[in-house]
């Protein structure tokens, strides 16, 4: 199947600071990606769909100027959350999907801790 | 009422028991449906992509689609301790890429 990485795979910052979580398609080309998160023991809340070369659609609810989402090529997403605060600690997860193509293929996953 | 409906478990079988897993949906306009596996603290893994109404096997893993019940399983042959994880079933309409998750169900394989 499809390579998705992501990193930092694990992520301690201070209140206030600002995160950027990296998400790449190593072996093919991803026209879509999608940027969740997931809480302890639920399943995975999607956050936003951007499309290479065009901005992010942010699912309701999501701060867009909060949770920045750049994908400038059709290999890479990077999600930044901004002044991060304790309640922004969660398992953020990438996935990706190609050109006419339905799976998606997940990261790794990142998991944020804001002291 | 949520879109797909999916027991969240916990789910104990032996060691070479036979899984059945399963969801079910409520919206027509899903045509695409997928199985994820996560293990705790990574990311879903997909395991089976189907279309159409029927059966589709991988190894060990079977899955089931019947859409005029709205109804999806996912079955695992021999099943291994390695297999404990949680199963996540996901839709994708005809237009549209958003997916939309079952709640996942939580598996143990004991040995």
């Amino acid at each position: 199947g499809a390579v998705v990485s992501q990193h930092p795979s694990r992520v301690i910052c201070k209140s206030g600071t600002s995160v950027k979580i990296e998400c790449r398609s190593l072996d093919f080309q991803a026209t879509t990606m999608f940027w969740y998160r997931q809480f302890p023991k639920q399943s995975l809340m999607l956050m936003a769909t951007s499309n290479e070369g065009s901005k992010a659609t942010y699912e309701q609810g999501v701060e867009k100027d909060k949770f920045l989402i750049n994908h400038a090529s059709l290999t890479l997403s990077t999600l930044t959350v901004t002044s991060a605060h304790p309640e922004d600690s969660s398992f953020y997860i990438c996935s990706a999907s190609g050109q006419g193509v339905r799976e998606q293929y997940f990261g790794p996953g990142t998991r944020l801790t804001v002291t | 009422q949520k879109e797909v409906e999916q027991d969240p478990g916990p789910l104990s079988v032996p060691e070479g028991a036979i899984v059945s897993l399963n969801c079910t949906y409520s919206n027509s306009a899903f045509q695409y449906f997928m199985w994820y596996r996560q293990y705790s603290r990574k990311g879903p893994e997909l395991l089976m992509y189907t279309y159409s109404s029927g059966n589709k096997e991988d190894g060990r893993f079977t899955a089931q689609v019947d859409k005029s019940s709205k109804y999806i399983s996912l079955f695992i042959r021999d099943s291994q301790p390695s297999d404990s994880a949680t199963y996540l079933c996901a839709m994708l309409k005809t237009s549209g890429s958003r997916l939309t998750f079952g709640e996942g169900t939580q598996l143990t394989v004991n040995p």
